[in-house]
């Protein structure tokens, strides 16, 4: 089946300091990809859709130049978090869908974010 | 997308049936029910997805009622690896690949030995 690798599975870094999270399709073109974000016991918030060769569309409330979003390749994604606050400590989840393998969606392992 | 709702957290026994219900009542004839599960520190993971008939697969089983209203997941012999958060989606299928997935609050399962 289709598989979706994230990397890095978690990240510490300091206050002000930039942390990009890279999202792969493996075994399939992606045309487009989706960024999530998920805090302690919350569930999952779709912050972006990245599209192949143009803008991210971002969800409302969710800051562009901020959460940076790359999607250069059919097969990765980055999303760059600039200038990290606490605040933006998450687990991070990229996701994909295959469009010839059917329906279902499939999802990285998640990245960790800890800013202190 | 149709809202769901779904309790927020069920207990089941080790080795015995886990039923997960859903209420969808507000869901359009072209979009189907979707499970996903999400495991402790995970990427979510997918179950099953159907229409109107029941579908089983090698995971679990999903029964949708007639109206297609609510709907129950159905893990056979839950196992202390069953424990996670099932989300219980609506949307449309196949068809852009743009239609993102909207997670609602889902339903913790927790498995006890």
């Amino acid at each position: 089946g289709a598989v979706v690798s994230q990397h890095p599975s978690w990240v510490i870094c300091k206050s002000g300091t930039s942390v990009k999270i890279e999202c792969r399709s493996l075994d399939f073109q992606a045309t487009t990809m989706f960024w999530y974000r998920q805090f302690p016991k919350q569930s999952l918030m779709l912050m972006a859709t990245s599209n192949e060769g143009s803008k991210a569309t971002y969800e409302q409330g969710v800051e562009k130049d901020k959460f940076l979003i790359n999607h250069a390749s059919l097969t990765l994604s980055t999303l760059t978090v600039t200038s990290a606050h606490p605040e933006d400590s998450s687990f991070y989840i990229c996701s994909a869908r295959d469009p010839g393998g059917g329906s279902d969606y499939t999802f990285g392992s998640g990245t960790r974010l800890t800013v202190v | 997308d149709a809202k769901t709702t779904q309790p927020p957290s069920m207990d089941c026994a080790e080795g015995r049936a886990a039923n997960l219900p859903c209420n969808h009542s507000t869901i359009s004839g072209n979009e189907y029910v979707y499970w996903y599960r999400q495991i402790h520190s995970q990427g979510p993971q997918y179950i099953i997805h159907g229409l109107k008939n029941n579908e089983t697969n090698e995971m679990a089983s999903l029964i949708i009622t007639e109206d297609r209203k609510s709907s129950t997941l159905i893990l056979p012999h839950a196992t202390l690896r069953d424990t996670a958060v099932y989300y219980c989606i609506v949307r449309v299928a196949g068809g852009n690949a743009g239609n993102m997935l909207t997670f609602g609050g889902g339903t913790r399962l927790m498995v006890k030995p």
